[in-house]
């Protein structure tokens, strides 16, 4: 166990369908991370938050809409998602002092 | 920008023999280096990190790693295979981001084990 939760661990849903993927920290950490693990290609960083406020976004579609109400949870909301989003979503956590990065177990994600 | 390259896609390695797995990298700044390892429907683990001090770094179940500036190289090895190290293997390089870090993953080597 790392710390770092995700719910659910699977998740089935239609293209019309909105879901919300759901991680939680004890850690600790400031800073948290959503990324995107697709078959045959490296995991690409999507958004990063640091104490509840977005600093990073990787040109992901507005299909895509991540939410941090505190420092110890994080969301992404999905709405009107595409069969090529189907892929594996990790989050992760980590402290501004240290800069490695604790991952929760992942989110499987496929979209019929 | 930064960016990290791992220069082969798969490794196949007999056990007791010796792993090497790849790994460049390119930074703006000094940048901190990490390998992480995923078995097969598990969750990433990290298996050691370089952060400015001792450029040998030791990390979990026998695995070292040497940075070398000059080669902008971060070389994952082990002395000895076990049939337990199959997994995925990614180098991973991390930069400062505003008031966190950006965490940058290679594109991964499978590491398999014949016994």
């Amino acid at each position: 166990e790392t710390g770092v939760t995700q719910t659910p661990r699977h998740l089935v849903m239609g293209m019309t369908n909105k879901k919300s993927l759901k991680c939680e920290q004890h850690l600790g950490h400031n800073a948290m991370y959503w990324y995107k693990q697709s078959a045959k290609k490296p995991l690409e960083l999507m958004f990063v938050y640091s104490l509840e406020e977005r600093v990073e976004n990787n040109s992901v579609p507005s299909r895509f809409s991540p939410e941090c109400p505190n420092s110890s949870h994080l969301f992404l909301h999905l709405h009107t998602l595409q069969p090529e989003d189907s892929a594996l979503y990790l989050c992760a956590s980590g402290d501004r002092g240290v800069t490695e990065a604790f991952f929760g177990q992942g989110t499987r994600l496929t979209v019929v | 920008a930064q960016s990290v390259t791992q220069l082969d896609s798969h490794v196949s390695v007999s056990e007791g023999t010796p792993v090497l797995l790849r790994c460049n990298y390119s930074s703006s700044y000094s940048p901190s280096l990490f390998w992480y390892v995923q078995h097969p429907n598990k969750g990433l683990q990290l298996l050691l990190k370089y952060t400015s001090a001792a450029t040998l770094v030791k990390g979990i179940n026998g695995f070292e790693a040497e940075f070398k500036k000059s080669e902008t190289s971060f070389h994952l090895t082990k002395p000895s295979a076990h049939m337990s190290d199959a997994a995925e293997y990614f180098c991973v390089v991390s930069d400062r981001i505003s008031s966190a870090s950006k965490i940058i993953f290679g594109s991964g080597t499978r590491l398999s084990i014949r016994p």
